[in-house]
């Protein structure tokens, strides 16, 4: 059983279209940390997000953490070719900091 | 600030030899490491979690003595995959936690990884 479910696990979209991916559990979470990553290389930290019903945002992308900390969301808008990766959400419990991954997304923008 | 570097970022062995790879925080003092694999176009698994000083815990289904982990010091952890199958074949990252003082605490920090490939 997945403790974080992501989704969609794929997604294909032109470029100028909004999107959201979401990571829900039936987990609270002390944080939830959203991470891009291009192919051969490691994850890179977006946004990490502690407080329930916080939300981030980072240019075009809207990161958003549920009012009970089990689920967030990460909106893009007018989505861009440069947008294309894999992007992944973890939830951090704060009795060991281990990272609960979800299964990712991965995000194609077609010019 | 907030850099982990991995070595080599590829590497090629022959079936049956070991290999190691290096994990380093290079900006920042790291109590814990993590190890992950992951196979392509899928999400990290963890292998296990190195402290530094101690033993590693490594996760259920990953054999520990295949998969030897030694953390000496605050900025440096290795993965030595011993007598490695085609099987291990996968790409390896490591991501680095900082100290309880620090001031990214709540963060991993992850290194470019490792493709490993066993002929």
């Amino acid at each position: 059983t997945q403790l974080l479910e992501q989704s969609p696990q794929f997604l294909s979209i032109q470029e100028g279209e909004n999107l959201t991916v979401y990571c829900n559990s039936s987990s609270v979470f002390s944080s939830l940390q959203w991470y891009r990553q291009e192919p051969g290389e490691g994850p890179v930290l977006l946004v990490t997000v502690v407080t329930g019903g916080e939300v981030k945002k980072l240019k075009r992308l809207t990161f958003q953490f549920g009012d009970a900390r089990k689920d967030s969301s990460l909106h893009i808008t007018a989505a861009q070719p440069g947008d294309t990766g894999l992007y992944l959400c973890a939830g951090a419990w704060q009795s060991n900091y281990q990272l609960i991954w979800g299964a990712g997304t991965k995000l194609i923008i077609k010019p | 600030g907030a850099v982990v570097s991995q070595h080599p970022s590829r590497v090629i062995c022959k079936s049956g030899t070991s290999v190691k790879i290096e994990c380093r925080s290079l900006d920042f003092q790291a109590t814990t490491m993590f190890w992950y694999r992951q196979f392509p176009k899928q999400s990290l698994m963890l292998m296990a979690t190195s402290n530094e000083g101690s033993k590693a815990t490594y996760e259920q289904g990953v054999e520990k003595d295949k998969f030897l982990i030694n953390h000496a010091s605050l900025t440096l952890s290795t993965l030595t995959v011993t007598s490695a199958h085609p099987e291990d074949s996968s790409f390896y990252i490591c991501s680095a936690r900082d100290i309880p003082s620090g001031p990214s605490y709540n963060e991993q920090f992850f290194g470019p990884g490792t493709r490993l490939t066993v002929l």
